[in-house]
């Protein structure tokens, strides 16, 4: 399919490790997302990349997190030192920039879910 | 920032019987609003959006009001389904529609279950 990629789908870690996401986006798509949702919340933003521009981190936690888009396509969600509160599924978007009259839809792929034991 | 509230967290409703999830925002320049459906085990998926310009939009069974006076909008369910059952999320944004988008500011979310 064409969607947007994540893996793994499922980490077990253990508190203190560092683990890494990964998020294959939708080709074409100049925007990317990552967002937090933990058991019973909202939808959390973390950081968003577009194009060469510099990314938006201000929704990161601590900066124990951090994310790189590399070639403006894939992207990876490092989190060091995981703690217990880090436990939660991580899911990344992408969009066409909004200019040229487009929606800018999200389009979501299907998540990591993270435990930190 | 923008701030939205949404309510209810829960919502049951018998099938065939309507389904009405609130939201309000903080910000009064936030002209894009979209709901979007997440089913389990999926990411969430845009079911309908409304721009600022306009009050109302339909599309089949769902509806989207928007006030912007009082700064709130809602989704509307008809004759709801049990595959009506999922998470809604509602969203805003200041979308100036030039250079990127912008983060959207999600709702908690609605869990919506439609009982036979």
């Amino acid at each position: 399919g064409a969607g947007v990629s994540q893996s793994p789908s499922n980490k077990v870690t253990e508190k203190g490790k560092d683990v890494e996401l990964r998020c294959d986006p939708i080709s074409g798509h100049t925007a990317l997302y990552w967002y937090r949702q933990s058991l019973g919340q909202g939808l959390e933003f973390l950081i968003y990349f577009q194009g060469n521009s510099a990314p938006d981190k201000s929704g990161l936690p601590s900066d124990r997190f951090s994310a790189e888009r590399t070639g403006g396509s894939v992207s990876t969600l490092t989190i060091q030192r995981t703690q217990q509160e880090d436990s939660a599924v991580y899911l990344c978007a992408s969009s066409l920039d909004r200019t040229s009259g487009n929606t800018g839809e999200l389009f979501f792929g299907e998540g990591s879910r993270l435990t930190v034991l | 920032g923008e701030n939205v509230e949404q309510h209810p967290s829960t919502l049951s409703v018998q099938e065939g019987d309507s389904a009405v999830i609130k939201c309000t925002y903080s910000d009064s320049a936030s002209n894009y609003f979209p709901w979007y459906k997440q089913e389990l085990g999926k990411g969430p998926q845009l079911i309908i959006d409304i721009r600022s310009n306009v009050g109302e939009k339909k599309d089949q069974r769902i509806a989207v009001t928007l006030n912007k006076t009082a700064k709130h909008f809602s989704l509307h369910i008809t004759e709801t389904q049990p595959e009506d059952s999922a998470v809604y999320f509602c969203a805003a944004i200041l979308d100036g529609l030039t250079g990127g988008g912008n983060k959207l500011t999600f709702g908690t979310g609605t869990q919506l279950k439609v009982e036979l």
